[in-house]
C-alpha cells in the first residue's frame, strides 16, 4: 500500500535555530498537507498547498512557517526560528484530490529545548 | 463554527463490548465525515467515513451513524477487541479552493478495550 514518508521520525533543536522537516507524498497526489498534534491535543490543520502554491493556512501558520516542493517528489515544512511551543509532533498528508486517497504520514516528532 | 467536539475523552471497554464515541459540529459546509484511529507514534490512519446524504455506513464491526438535524455523527465499534486499544479521532472537512480539503479534527478519544 502507498505510504506518505516523513523524515527525521525525531528531531531535537534549540530555539532559535532553523529546521526543516522532509515529507514524500504519494506519488499520484496532487494535493498536499501539513498538521501538528501538540502533545495530548487535536490534530490541527497548518497548510495546504496545491500547483506549487499554498492552497490555505491557518492562523497558526504564521511567517515562521514555510513550505516547499523544491523536486518532483519532497514536500517540506521548514520552521525559520523554533520556539519552545512549535514542539509537537507534524505530520504530513498527501491525497489525490477532494477527500480522496488522504493519507497521513508517520510523522516527525520536533523537540525545541 | 470551525470547531468539532468530540465524546467521551476516555473510554474503557471490555472485549466483546460495544465502544461508542460521539462528535458534534456546527459549520453546514461540512460535506465529508472520516473517523480516523491513531496508534502511539504513528499517524492518524482513515478507519471510515460518511458524507452527510446517508444516515448509516458499516464497515465490518465499525459503523458510523450520522444525524444531520441534528449536525451529530458517531462511531460504533461492534465486538471490541484488545486491539482496538487506539486513540480515535472523529473529523470534518469542506472544500476549500479547488479540490483542497482541510480536515478540522475533534480532541480525539482514548479507547481501552480490556481482555
Amino acid at each position: 500500500e502507498p505510504e506518505v514518508t516523513q523524515t527525521p521520525s525525531h528531531q531535537v533543536t534549540q530555539m532559535g535555530q532553523e529546521v526543516i522537516l522532509r515529507c514524500v507524498p504519494i506519488s499520484n497526489h496532487l494535493y498536499f498537507y501539513w498538521y501538528r498534534q501538540i502533545l495530548g491535543q487535536k490534530v490541527e490543520f497548518l497548510v495546504s498547498f496545491y500547483n506549487n502554491e499554498i492552497s490555505e493556512k491557518s492562523e497558526i501558520f504564521d511567517d515562521q512557517f514555510s513550505v516547499e516542493r523544491p523536486d518532483g517528489s519532497n514536500f517540506t515544512l521548514k520552521i525559520r526560528s523554533t520556539k519552545l511551543e512549535d514542539s509537537a509532533m507534524y505530520f504530513c498528508a498527501s491525497s489525490e484530490g477532494g477527500n480522496y486517497g488522504y493519507t497521513f504520514g508517520s510523522g516527525t516528532r520536533l523537540t525545541v529545548v | 463554527q470551525q470547531q468539532v467536539k468530540q465524546s467521551p475523552q476516555s473510554l474503557i471497554v471490555q472485549k466483546g463490548g460495544i465502544s461508542i464515541i460521539n462528535c458534534a459540529y456546527e459549520n453546514t459546509a461540512f460535506d465529508y465525515f472520516p473517523w480516523y484511529q491513531q496508534f502511539p507514534g504513528k499517524g492518524p490512519a482513515l478507519l471510515i467515513a460518511i458524507r452527510p446524504d446517508v444516515s448509516e455506513k458499516k464497515e465490518g464491526r465499525f459503523t458510523i451513524s450520522f444525524n444531520k438535524s441534528a449536525k451529530q455523527f458517531s462511531l460504533h465499534i461492534m465486538d471490541s477487541q484488545p486491539g482496538d486499544s487506539a486513540t480515535y479521532f472523529c473529523a470534518a472537512s469542506k472544500r476549500g479552493g479547488g479540490s483542497n480539503y482541510k480536515l478540522t479534527f475533534g480532541k480525539g478519544t482514548l479507547l481501552t478495550v480490556n481482555p
